[in-house]
């Protein structure tokens, strides 16, 4: 299965972009990466999934480099409710299609 | 709209009981699915259930049956509780499993054990 690395924690000001990036560097060429997260207390919310182009919705942007080997997520203005944890995942026919969560990024976004 | 339901959201009950939990979507799923997050933290997948037949079974103890009377239910049913099955039990549904459909889930079930 392919694995992400991931930093443990970042800060973000309140208002600026807030890029998390992931590594994935064993990826297949037909799995997808997705990003989910976390909000204290909450259930997993999705953000935004991809396979090699760069997506964008309202919630984010998804930059996926041209060998496929890492991604950053993109909050382009990012809010104190944007504060979570950050997942990457890849998501592969080995594991039959499940999201196999990590540890994340802690998002710290400060006023 | 609530799209994935889950019930109860806390649940407080005694070792060796048998207990229930209810997940409703409403999105027009044919998947649905059961995680567990314990107090580490780590998220992991428990069943996923398609068209009422259980395609996934990870590593959980026979305790644990997820059933599903319709598409748009997946309950869990766990008997002879364990203080090891206190965790967040979280319900989540998607279209068909594939890797292109992204799975949405509901707020969660505080389990604890006493």
């Amino acid at each position: 299965d392919a694995k992400t690395t991931q930093p443990t924690s970042m800060d973000c000001a309140e208002g600026r972009a807030a890029n998390l990036p992931c590594n994935h560097s064993t990826i297949s060429g037909n799995e997808y990466v997705y990003w989910y997260r976390q909000i204290h207390s909450q259930g997993p919310q999705y953000i935004i999934h991809g396979l090699k182009n760069n997506e964008t919705n309202e919630m984010a942007s998804l930059i996926i480099t041209e060998d496929r080997k890492s991604s950053t997520l993109i909050l382009p203005h990012a809010t104190l409710r944007d504060t979570a944890v950050y997942y990457c995942i890849v998501r592969t026919r080995g594991s039959q299609g499940n999201l196999i969560f990590g540890k994340g990024t802690k998002l710290s976004v400060k006023p | 709209d609530t799209a994935v339901s889950q019930t109860p959201k806390y649940l407080v009950t005694q070792m060796g009981n048998d207990k229930s939990i209810k997940c409703e979507q409403n999105l027009g799923h044919d998947t649905m699915y059961w995680y567990k997050q314990d107090s580490k933290k780590f998220l992991k997948i428990m069943f996923s259930y398609n068209n009422k037949e259980l395609i996934i079974n990870e590593t959980v103890p026979n305790r644990f049956s997820p059933k599903s009377p319709d598409k748009a239910h997946l309950n869990l049913h766990i008997n002879s509780l364990e203080l090891g099955d206190s965790a967040v039990y979280f319900c989540a549904s998607s279209q068909e499993g594939g890797l292109n459909q992204p799975q949405h889930f509901g707020d969660g079930t505080r389990l604890s054990i006493l």
